[in-house]
């Protein structure tokens, strides 16, 4: 099946720094979506992006897919402890969701 | 709305019993699935339904039974319970397998000794 890597694993950052994950396949995606799990509780979702080159901001996080749609990132700035969690990508490829391995974002106050 | 539950919150199973875990959703998504979550692996697909009466396999089918007979009930049957099925499950549920927003419910975190 398809699979979506994603870097890094984890992530430490000082409250008020810059996170940014991503997400990579080596076969064109058809869409990309992206959840936050917070800890203890269930994936929530964020954002869909379907076309090629898309951006789209939701306050302080801003979300791209790639030109060639093998690729995407999750840009947080200006961190805040609210936004202690695992962020996941996941493609819906015919039905199928395929997740990545997450990305653990801890913010020290 | 309730969104999607699942029952049990907990459970503790013993190498070979068998058991049925609970998922209702109250949205009337065509689109039901299931996922296991392990440390470091993020979310696996077990199986999935894109409505009544139609179900398929995921990533990783092994083990697990399930049936759509209706659009609100998606059940995960454990058929003979390993210890290589600890896990978290997660449910989940879109209006449309069309790459839609999916929702998931809080999850069982189910042990087998």
């Amino acid at each position: 099946g398809q699979q979506v890597m994603q870097i890094p694993q984890y992530q430490h950052v000082q409250e008020g720094e810059d996170f940014t994950t991503y997400c990579n396949s080596s076969t064109t995606l058809s869409n990309i979506q992206w959840y936050k799990q917070r800890p203890g509780g269930h994936p929530v979702f964020l954002i869909q992006l379907v076309k090629s080159g898309e951006v789209k901001k939701q306050k302080r996080l801003t979300f791209q897919f790639g030109e060639a749609k093998k690729n995407s990132s999750l840009h947080i700035t200006a961190t805040q402890t609210t936004d202690v969690g695992t962020y996941f990508c996941a493609e819906d490829n015919f039905n199928k969701f395929y997740f990545g391995s997450g990305t653990k974002l801890n913010v020290k106050p | 709305n309730a969104g999607v539950t699942q029952t049990p919150k907990f459970q503790v199973l013993k190498t070979g019993q068998s058991m049925t875990l609970q998922c209702a959703q109250d949205m009337n998504h065509e689109y039901m699935s299931w996922y296991r979550q392990d440390p470091g692996m993020g979310l696996r697909l077990i199986h999935y339904s894109v409505g009544a009466g139609i179900t398929d396999q995921g990533e990783v089918p092994n083990g697990y039974n399930v049936s759509r007979s209706t659009t609100e009930d998606f059940p995960l049957r454990l058929l003979s319970a390993a210890p290589s099925q600890t896990s978290v499950y997660f449910c989940a549920s879109s209006y449309s397998s069309r790459g839609g927003e999916q929702y998931f419910g809080p999850g069982t975190r189910l042990t087998v000794t």
